[in-house]
């Protein structure tokens, strides 16, 4: 059972548009959602995160929205630069139940100059 | 920020024989630490969950006496991958828990089994 789902595998947008990156979770108990960017070869490296709580959080270019009731939440990026090109995966914790990651299954962005 | 240094980036192993990777947390101490699988395309599965002094928690479908977890130190766990096979051949990372909602992640080892 799938907990947390990144529908879309891949992405392409043009330099310097918006990049919408789409994360599904189906866990009502999680508290706390977190949006990790992972080159190849690489670990991944924490970029933004939203309590379950909020609805918004900004910080730079990324911004991450969080629908509860759709249990839905979206990063955002703008401007897309071509160095955003990387794989995207969303994460969600339940504080209560070992506070451990549950990731999806990721989403390639590819940003054309 | 928190630092977690991960070795070796990446190992290639006869079949057969054994492989340690490790993990250490550089500057903060680390009380637990989590192993994790990538097969590729995929995403990040947990193996293990590993707890300083005691014995690691490992997910389902993860064999034990496979994929040993020593977790001896607040700085340090390691996992040995034994008597591998191709099929073990992956990219593993460790991650570090700092707070409650802070994770750290390694930068990974590629192990590649010929």
């Amino acid at each position: 059972d799938q907990q947390v789902k990144q529908n879309s595998p891949s992405l392409s947008v043009q330099e310097g548009r918006i990049s919408i990156l789409n994360c599904d979770y189906t866990n009502s108990m999680f508290d706390y959602f977190l949006w990790y960017k992972k080159y190849p070869a690489e670990g991944p490296t924490f970029l933004i995160s939203i309590s379950s709580i909020k609805d918004k959080n900004e910080d730079g270019r990324f911004t991450v929205f969080l629908n509860k009731s759709a249990k839905h939440l979206s990063l955002h990026i703008v401007p897309s630069q071509p160095g955003d090109s990387a794989v995207y995966f969303c994460a969600a914790i339940q504080y209560n139940a070992g506070n451990m990651l549950t990731f999806g299954g990721g989403t390639r962005l590819m940003v054309k100059p | 920020g928190a630092v977690v240094s991960q070795h070796p980036s990446r190992v290639i192993c006869k079949s057969g024989t054994s492989v340690k990777i490790e993990c250490r947390s550089l500057d903060f101490q680390a009380t637990t630490m989590f192993w994790y699988r990538q097969f590729p395309k995929q995403s990040l599965m947990l193996m293990a969950t590993s707890n300083e002094g005691s014995k690691a928690t490992y997910e389902q479908g993860v064999e034990k006496d496979k994929f040993l977890i020593n977790h001896a130190s607040l700085t340090l766990s390691t996992l040995t991958v034994t008597s591998a096979h191709p099929e073990d051949s992956s990219f593993y990372i460790c991650s570090a828990r700092e707070t409650s909602y802070g994770y750290t992640f390694g930068s990974g080892t590629r192990l590649t089994v010929v």
